[in-house]
This record gives C-alpha cells, structure tokens and sequence, in this order.
C-alpha cells in the first residue's frame, strides 16, 4: 500500500502568517510522530499521538505551535504567526505500535520570508 | 530524558571500502536501536535495527552491533557502493513512559562514498 503521505511538499510563507501542514499516515498505523528538521541538524522530536490517548506535546518549541489528529487517522501540524526561525523540513511518521519502526513521509519544506 | 550523540558527522570513504558509524545513548532502560538512511529530499528510511537481547545483527552487506555495558552501538557498512552515499541517522527508543514511546536520534552522518 501507500507509505505516508505529506502535503504540501514545499511551503513559502511570508511572517506572522499562519501555516498547516498535512500528514497522511499508513493505514492502520497507530502511532503518529511529527519531527523537525533544521538544515545540516538531526530530528527534533514534536509531537506524538497514539490511538485515542492524549497526544505528547513535550516537544513542540512555543505555543504557536499545535496539532491534531482526526479519528486516527489524518494530522494536521498548525504554525500560528510564522518566525523565521520556524524555517525547516517537517517530518511525519507513523507506526504499527509504538514499539515498531517508524515509516517516514518525505516532508514538508517550509520556509518563512 | 534520552540522548543519543552520534559520530562522526561526515565520512568520505572510497567505493569497496567499509564504514561505520558509531552513535552512544545515556539510558541505560533504552532498548530499541534502529539506523535511518536519508537520501536527498526524501525522508529517512529504516535499514537495520536491533533489540536490546541481541549484541548483532547483519543483513547482507549492513551490520549493527549493540554494547549494552558500555550503552554504544555501531553501523557497519561493507563493501561501500556509490549510491550508499546518503544522511544515517541512529536512534535510542526507551520502553514506554506514561504512554508515550518516543525514540531520540542522532545528529546524523553523511556517508559520501567515492568511485
């Protein structure tokens, strides 16, 4: 079947504007991670979800930063009154459970002007 | 929380060489290891991994080896070929803590391999 799908691939924003990015996990995948990816950095944990359990927020930087996930399913990360420094590739992935590999979507490259 | 530092940050080796890639983590209730590749514009993609009741394992050409005493773990690359070349990612996943299982990762390698 299909991997995860991100949409969209690339994001130009101007600042102060907000942004939403899409995420299309695998079917049937429980457990849903955001990353962020800073150029030339590793993978900042964000946010993670799990089935009908209260997502982990530990990892979301301020409070212009949220996301949802709608009956398992679909996420949605929201950037409200974009910096900058918010400039990055988003990284979603999900996963069987959450003791099973993460399968990666391929990003979404934001860049705020 | 985990951390999981990663060495080294670049490593340009010559085609039919081996490289390896060496990450550390700091919990020792760690106890899932799993290496990424990431190739440009794409997002990572899982090659190998290894739980902590194994010290390694080995998939053709591709090695992980685990030292739970010494909390280290390694990726082996055999007979390097140039579409090796990519970003390799390690990473330390703890057993689940209030719900949540989260791995940490590396700041990730870039493997060049040279014909």
């Amino acid at each position: 079947g299909a991997g995860v799908s991100q949409s969209p691939s690339n994001k130009v924003t101007e600042k102060g504007k907000d942004v939403e990015l899409r995420c299309d996990p695998i079917s049937g995948h429980t457990a849903l991670y955001w990353y962020r990816q800073s150029l030339g950095q590793g993978l900042e944990f964000l946010i993670y979800f799990q089935g009908n359990s209260a997502p982990d927020k530990s990892g979301l930087p301020s409070d212009r930063f949220s996301a949802e996930r709608t009956g398992g399913s679909v996420s949605t990360l929201t950037i409200q009154r974009t910096q900058q420094e918010d400039s990055a590739v988003y990284l979603c992935a999900s996963s069987f459970n959450p003791e099973s590999p993460l399968h990666f979507g391929n990003g979404t490259r934001l860049t705020v002007t | 929380g985990e951390n999981v530092e990663q060495h080294p940050s670049t490593l340009s080796v010559q085609e039919g060489d081996s490289a390896v890639i060496k990450c550390t983590y700091s919990d020792s209730a760690s106890n899932y290891f799993p290496w990424y590749k990431q190739e440009l514009g794409k997002g990572p993609q899982l090659i190998i991994d290894i739980r902590s009741n194994v010290g390694e394992k080995k998939d053709q050409r591709i090695a992980v080896t685990l030292n739970k005493t010494a909390k280290h773990f390694s990726l082996h690359i055999t007979e390097t070929q140039p579409e090796d070349s990519a970003v390799y990612f390690c990473a330390a996943s703890p057993p689940p803590s209030g719900g949540s299982y989260i791995p940490t990762f590396g700041r990730g390698t870039s493997l060049i391999v040279h014909p």
